[in-house]
């Protein structure tokens, strides 16, 4: 079954607005982290939030993780053209400890300058 | 510092073929992933190794895939013979795994690989 579901799969705003994407996660979780997918590039990192952590913070980026409801959303404030690109939630299960991801599907994400 | 290196980046060939993908971990780190990513299907984890050994390989596809791992610094993905419904991107990526596994991965930029 699907670990990670990001919400919407798209997302369109005008450069300045800010952008929220929403993860959902079905088993318990170790981790939560976020990538950015940029067209034809590998994924990147962006933020890792702990189990036992609720927010974090990063430049323009703001991750909240809610257990109780197993989901997490990232908010990109300022939005800027560059912002566009494909990102991505991926869960580490609390059991493991190789280092093994669940990726969801990704939201695409178009800033229009 | 260098990242996770893939070769070839574009790989085209004809259905029937032998491709092989290759793939250079971080230094120092001990597990690499191998990823295949279409539209239809998103991201897919194929295999993965923890200090050179494969420890999950259920989402490899078929027995026409195979992994390698023969030392800390190489890793190769086979597809033997292709065909066309294998044409995807191509990912390999490393991570430092340690104990609560806090650590993120590092993606190289992928292989393009094209059965025609």
């Amino acid at each position: 079954s699907q670990q990670g579901e990001e919400d919407p799969q798209a997302l369109s705003i005008q450069e300045g607005e800010n952008a929220t994407m929403n993860c959902s996660y079905k088993t318990s979780i170790n981790n939560l982290q976020w990538y950015r997918q940029n067209s034809g590039r590998g994924l990147v990192h962006l933020i890792l939030i702990r189990s036992n952590e609720r927010e974090k913070h990063s430049g323009r980026l703001r991750v909240t993780l809610d257990t109780s409801k197993k989901s997490s959303s990232l908010l990109i404030t300022a939005s800027r053209a560059a912002d566009t690109a494909s990102y991505f939630c991926a869960t580490a299960a609390g059991s493991s400890n190789t280092g093994k991801l669940i990726f969801g599907q990704g939201t695409t994400l178009q800033v229009k300058p | 510092d260098a990242g996770v290196i893939q070769s070839p980046r574009h790989e085209v060939t004809e259905m029937g073929q032998e491709v092989t993908l290759r793939c250079k971990p971080i230094s120092g780190h001990n597990s690499l992933f191998w990823y295949r990513q279409t539209m239809m299907r998103g991201l897919e984890l194929l295999i993965y190794f923890n200090n050179n050994v494969p420890i999950d390989d259920s989402g490899m596809p078929e027995d026409r895939f195979s992994a390698k791992m023969p030392n800390a610094s190489f890793s190769t993905l086979k597809i033997q013979p292709s065909e066309p419904r294998d044409s995807a991107v191509y990912f390999c990526a490393s991570s430092l795994a340690q104990h609560e596994n806090n650590q993120p991965q590092h993606f190289g930029d992928g292989t393009r690989l094209s059965i025609l």
